[in-house]
C-alpha cells in the first residue's frame, strides 16, 4: 500500500497570505489528523476528520481550518499567515478497528514545511 | 488533566540497550500506548504499541507494568541510525466517543560511536 502523501513538501509564503495543504491518506483509511510541529515542540494537534466530519479539534485559532472529501483526502487551510505559523505540518491517517478496546495506529506523511516571511 | 511525560534527552553508545520511560498516571482503562520515532524533517514512524505486560517486535520491546501508569520502550543494541526523537502517545476515546491523543514532548536520543 502507498503511504500517506502530502503536497506540497515545501512552501514559502509571506505574512497575510493564505495557504492550503493537501493530504492523501493510506487507501482504506477514513480518519485524517493534522498536526503542527515547530522546533523544540512536540506535536501540536490541530484537528481530525472522519467521514468528512470534523471529529476533534485542538486549541488553535480559527485561522486554521480543514475539510475532508468523500475519498478521505483532506485539506488544511491557514488564512492570514503569521510568522509564527512557520512549521512542519504533518498529516496522519488511521483506520479504526472497531473493537471494544479502541486502538488506532496513526501513519504519518512526510509533512509540508511552511516558511512564512 | 491527563499528561504524558518523558525525558527530554538521552545519550547512549552504539551496541548498548536503551530504555526510555514514559509516565502516564491518568491512563484510562481502554487507552493504548504507542511509541513513534521521528527523524529530522520527516513524519513520525510507528515503532510499537501495547496495552499491558510486554510486547516485542523486530525493532523494539515495550514493557507496561500492571498499573499501566508508565511504559518503557526498549531498543536493543542501538546503532547510530537510531539517533532520533522518540514520542510516547497514549490514545483512546473520550467520553464523547471521540479520539483522545495525549502526546509526550519527545525524547531526543543521541547514539554516539
Amino acid at each position: 500500500k502507498a503511504g500517506v502523501t502530502q503536497t506540497p513538501r515545501y512552501l514559502i509564503k509571506t505574512r497575510g497570505q493564505q495557504v492550503t495543504l493537501s493530504c492523501s491518506p493510506i487507501s482504506g483509511h477514513r480518519s485524517v489528523s493534522w498536526y503542527q510541529q515547530t522546533p523544540g515542540q512536540g506535536l501540536q494537534f490541530l484537528f481530525e476528520y472522519f467521514s468528512e466530519t470534523q471529529r476533534n479539534k485542538g486549541n488553535f485559532p480559527g485561522r486554521f481550518s480543514g475539510r475532508q472529501f468523500s475519498n478521505s483526502r483532506s485539506e488544511m487551510n491557514v488564512s492570514t499567515l503569521e510568522l509564527g505559523d512557520s512549521a512542519l505540518y504533518l498529516c496522519a491517517s488511521s483506520f479504526p478497528n472497531g473493537t471494544g478496546v479502541y486502538q488506532e495506529t496513526q501513519y504519518f506523511g512526510p509533512g509540508t514545511r511552511l516558511l512564512v516571511l | 488533566l491527563a499528561k504524558t511525560t518523558q525525558p527530554i534527552s538521552m545519550d547512549s553508545y552504539e551496541g548498548q540497550e536503551v530504555n526510555i520511560t514514559c509516565s502516564h498516571n491518568n491512563i484510562a482503562t481502554n487507552d493504548y500506548i504507542t511509541w513513534y520515532q521521528q527523524f529530522p524533517s520527516q513524519g513520525p514512524r510507528f515503532i510499537i504499541q501495547g496495552y499491558k505486560t510486554k510486547v516485542t517486535n523486530e525493532v523494539a520491546s515495550l514493557f507496561i507494568p500492571a498499573d499501566r501508569k508508565s511504559s518503557t520502550l526498549s531498543l536493543p543494541r542501538v546503532s547510530l541510525s537510531d539517533t532520533a526523537v522518540y514520542y510516547c502517545l497514549v490514545g483512546g476515546i473520550n467520553a464523547g466517543n471521540n479520539r483522545k491523543l495525549i502526546w509526550g514532548l519527545g525524547t531526543s536520543l543521541a547514539v554516539n560511536p
